[in-house]
């Protein structure tokens, strides 16, 4: 079963907008991560956030955890048509466990 | 590049054929994950190694198999191979609970 569902499934916005994707899970995680996925390639490892974090910044990326709600967002800022990809959260729990949700898929316009 | 290495990249087989997808996962890593990937889908998981034992089981089919040797490179065996099968398959590896490296994936096409 899915532990992470991301929302929303797809996302179009104007280049210079702000893109905000939501991640919610069920379990307890040991941590959550945010990966990028351009059309048929690997996935790309874009953030991790603990369990005991809030809030995380990497350049025009912010990602925020709520533990009390298992939600999580991922705000990408001043979008660029390169940030064009699909988006997708994964859980991992103390075991180990990586479980992906079935990603966003973020389309930013010229 | 992240290391790990997934081949072969394309894969074009028939329908009952069987193929072995192979993995070798960054220097290091201890644990190794495989994923399929319909198209345009999510990821689904099938199967987690660490350092050589099976850790955790997902959505995989009793027609596929996959085993983690001693130098912690991973194969995955698909066989009596159903049209429904043609995706990508993605291996990742990592270090403890840290972040996932994945390779560039095999897309097998069953025809």
């Amino acid at each position: 079963s899915q532990q992470g569902e991301e929302d929303p499934q797809a996302l179009s916005i104007q280049e210079g907008e702000n893109a905000t994707m939501n991640c919610s899970y069920k379990t307890s995680i040991n941590n959550l991560q945010w990966y990028r996925q351009n059309s048929g390639r690997g996935l790309v490892h874009l953030i991790l956030i603990r369990s005991n974090e809030r809030e995380k910044h990497s350049g025009r990326l912010r990602v925020t955890l709520d533990t009390s709600k298992k939600s999580s967002s991922l705000l990408i800022t001043a979008s660029r048509a390169a940030d064009t990809a699909s988006y997708f959260c994964a859980t991992v729990d103390y075991g180990q466990n990586f479980v992906f949700g079935p990603g966003t898929r973020l389309s930013v316009l010229p | 590049d992240s290391g790990v290495t997934q081949t072969p990249k394309h894969l074009i087989t028939a329908t009952g054929q069987r193929v072995t997808l192979r993995c070798s996962p960054r220097s290091g890593d201890l644990s190794v994950y495989w994923y399929q990937q319909s198209l345009d889908q999510g990821l689904q998981f099938l199967i987690q190694y660490y350092n050589g034992e099976e850790r955790a089981k997902g959505n995989i089919l009793e027609r596929f198999s996959a085993q983690q040797f001693p130098d912690l490179h991973s194969e995955l065996n698909l066989s009596s191979l159903e049209l429904g099968d043609s995706a990508l398959y993605f291996c990742a590896s990592s270090v403890d609970r840290g972040e996932a490296f994945f390779g560039q994936g095999t897309r097998l096409t069953v025809v």
